[in-house]
């Protein structure tokens, strides 16, 4: 089974510029999740979709991201303009119904650097 | 109070030990808990579900404690490939997936 896929790798940027992340989760989960994870952190929700629709974005900073799932498969996630504090790894995941017992898996994490 | 708490560590155990971690949690209407590994600079893990009535796997066993709120994690007999963050993950109900900051384990030759 392909795992989640996640691009790019690492990015780079000065604040205030723009910057967008693409995941494509595991063929047929329903669920996709977006979290932040700073050094030294647990993974933090920035939000959550169940197919096509928004289940949970109360920890995204609504102000500078934007996030969507096309069709109910591939997401992408924005930061327009970003923060010196924007710096950390962004991890896409998706679990298969996104209930209770239905476990996360992850992309390897885009690794974003904020000068 | 954080809805998930872990001690950090770091934990350094020599190979062959036993080393065991906690993790509380603040919210009872706490429904499914999950222990997931990150090893340095890549993604999290699976590791194993946690049961109520404890569950094994190899060297792994999880509890969970629901009067106390608090589940745990036992790794015996500790290999140098243990070496990792542990990641207490529980879910609330209603998709709520929380993550804990993590506890660090280097076990060592």
């Amino acid at each position: 089974e392909a795992g989640v896929a996640q691009s790019p790798r690492y990015k780079i940027i000065e604040k205030r510029q723009s910057v967008a992340f693409w995941c494509n989760p595991i063929s047929g989960h329903a669920t996709l999740y977006w979290y932040q994870q700073i050094l030294g952190q647990g993974p933090k929700l920035l939000i959550q979709f169940q197919n096509n629709g928004v289940v949970d974005d109360s920890q995204l900073p609504k102000d500078r991201f934007s996030a969507e799932r096309l069709k109910g498969v591939d997401s992408t996630l924005k930061i327009q303009p970003a923060k010196l504090e924007d710096s950390a790894v962004y991890l896409c995941a998706s679990s298969q119904t996104g209930d209770q017992d239905s476990p996360l898996h992850f992309g390897n994490g885009t690794r974003l650097t904020v000068t | 109070r954080k809805e998930v708490e872990q001690d950090p560590g770091p934990f350094n155990v020599p190979e062959g030990a036993t080393v065991a971690f906690n993790c509380t949690y603040s919210n009872s209407a706490s429904q499914s808990f999950f222990w997931y590994r990150q090893d340095c600079r890549k993604e999290p893990k699976l590791l194993m579900s946690v049961y109520s009535s404890g569950n094994e796997d190899g060297r792994f066993t999880a509890q969970l404690n629901r009067a106390s709120q608090y589940i745990s994690l036992l790794i015996r007999d500790s290999k140098l490939s243990d070496s990792a963050t542990y990641l207490c993950v529980l879910n609330t109900g209603g998709f709520k997936t929380i993550f804990g900051a993590g506890t660090r384990l280097f076990v060592k030759a």
